[in-house]
């Protein structure tokens, strides 16, 4: 079975500037997350998709990031315009269940660092 | 924002010795979860908690989910090379929504 999928595993942009991270969940998986990971910390929930729905977003920074799963299955993030304390690590995660507490399976996440 | 105090923050071991590390909360949690992240990697479930003084194991790995509801522990009996990596605790709150919220991690040092 493969994993989750996220692309691209590596991302250096300037401050100000725009970026997209894309997720592909395990197949049949209708629960979709995007976790922000600051380094010496845990992983924050950004955002949960239940399908194409969204059932929590109330951690996503609304002013500058965004999200979408159109057709509920690939997912994209993005932040725009970046600041310094985006870097971060991004982790997208599936689980078959709608409760967080289904096992989530991550991906290995996209690393970003803003100058 | 609610916190999980997780301790210890480090830990360096020689290879054979037992461990334990555990969270606390000031808040009474419905699920304790414990996942283990390897460098490059996302976290992975080791074990799931669902009920106060529960005990669970997974081969070398037990937790328990305390009585309070507010903390809960990890021992690794017997540690091998692969068991470095970071130990994250995580819990959903009781009576709330199913946010899960993580601890900041206790990274496990292997002396050779």
């Amino acid at each position: 079975e493969a994993g989750v999928a996220q692309s691209p595993r590596y991302k250096i942009i300037e401050k100000r500037q725009s970026v997209a991270f894309w997720c592909n969940p395990i197949s049949g998986h209708a629960t979709l997350y995007w976790y922000q990971q600051i380094l010496g910390q845990g992983p924050k929930l950004l955002i949960q998709f239940q399908n194409n729905g969204v059932v929590d977003d109330s951690q996503l920074p609304k002013d500058r990031f965004s999200a979408e799963r159109l057709k509920g299955v690939d997912s994209t993030l993005k932040i725009q315009p970046a600041k310094l304390e985006d870097s971060a690590v991004y982790l997208c995660a599936s689980s078959f269940g709608v409760r967080q507490t289904y096992e989530q399976y991550f991906g290995p996440g996209t690393r970003l660092t803003v100058t | 924002g609610q916190q999980l105090n997780q301790s210890p923050q480090s830990m360096f071991i020689q290879e054979g010795e037992d461990v334990s590390m555990n969270c606390t909360s000031s808040s009474i949690f419905n699920t304790w979860l414990w996942y283990k992240q390897d460098p490059g990697e996302g976290p992975v479930l080791l074990i799931a908690l669902y009920k106060a003084g529960e005990l669970t194991s997974n081969g070398r790995l037990t937790a328990q989910f305390g009585i309070t509801r507010k903390d809960s522990f990890l021992n690794i009996s017997a540690s091998i090379p692969s068991d470095v990596g970071i130990y994250f605790c995580a819990g959903q709150f009781m009576n709330r929504d199913d946010k899960i919220i993580f601890g900041k991690g206790t990274r496990l040092h292997i002396l050779p």
